[in-house]
């Protein structure tokens, strides 16, 4: 069965710390990457998303992630995180075939220490 | 353009309820889904509407339905509540074609005692 997995469970950074967080996809064929945000008390948004063609893509708030097809890995980072940034983190994976289906990772707990 | 919404919020259920939670999606969009978010299963996919069929189903019981209007309005239905369905539904839209991507609603919160 497809799966995700993200590495880091809890991550604890000081501010202007780099910021990189883990996640890997187990499926053979295409796929439609993403990373989600839920910041305390707020519904879950979309920070980016892959679908195809350059494999760096940037999302909102300076955050970018890379796709690397040979490792099944979708990397999110940052350069400098802000204790706003202090949130759940997950990775999702969607099948291009004709599905909305979203295949989620257990997430990542960031807290950003001031 | 508004988002998706979720009502209620918030619901206090006793077990053997049965219980019934709606999703409207952006304007535009036909395709619905439902997650279920828990602490230690995290979020797991229920099933997804495209223009009233379901399209897709997760791994839950039968006694998680659900159901969609032709409006695009969804609703799921849980029946005969057990204490483990206390969770945070939610509800996502998107457009409905491969390359779209979703827009959560707030959520559900589901307290079953």
């Amino acid at each position: 069965a497809q799966s995700v997995s993200q590495h880091n469970h809890h991550v604890i950074l000081s501010e202007a710390a780099s910021l990189e967080l883990g996640c890997n996809y187990s499926y053979g064929g295409t796929v439609n990457l993403f990373w989600y945000v839920q910041y305390p008390g707020q519904h879950l948004q979309l920070l980016l998303k892959y679908f195809s063609g350059d494999p760096l893509v940037k999302g909102i708030k300076g955050f970018e992630a890379e796709f690397i097809k040979s490792k099944f890995s979708f990397n999110l980072r940052k350069p400098s995180v802000q204790w706003s940034d202090t949130a759940e983190y997950f990775c999702a994976v969607k099948l291009t075939s004709n599905t909305g289906k979203l295949i989620f990772g257990q997430g990542t707990t960031l807290q950003v220490k001031p | 353009k508004a988002g998706v919404t979720q009502t209620p919020r918030y619901l206090i259920k006793t077990r053997g309820q049965q219980v019934t939670l709606s999703c409207s999606p952006i304007s535009g969009h036909r395709s619905v889904s439902w997650y279920q978010q828990t602490p230690g299963q995290g979020l797991q996919f229920l099933f997804e509407y495209f223009s009233e069929t379901q399209r897709n189903k997760g791994n839950f019981p039968g006694r998680f339905s659900g159901r969609q209007f032709s409006n695009s309005r969804s609703e799921m239905n849980v029946s005969t509540l057990e204490l483990g369905d206390s969770a945070l539904y939610l509800c996502a839209s998107s457009g409905g074609l491969a390359g779209y991507e979703q827009y959560f609603g707030p959520g559900t919160r589901l307290t079953v005692t």
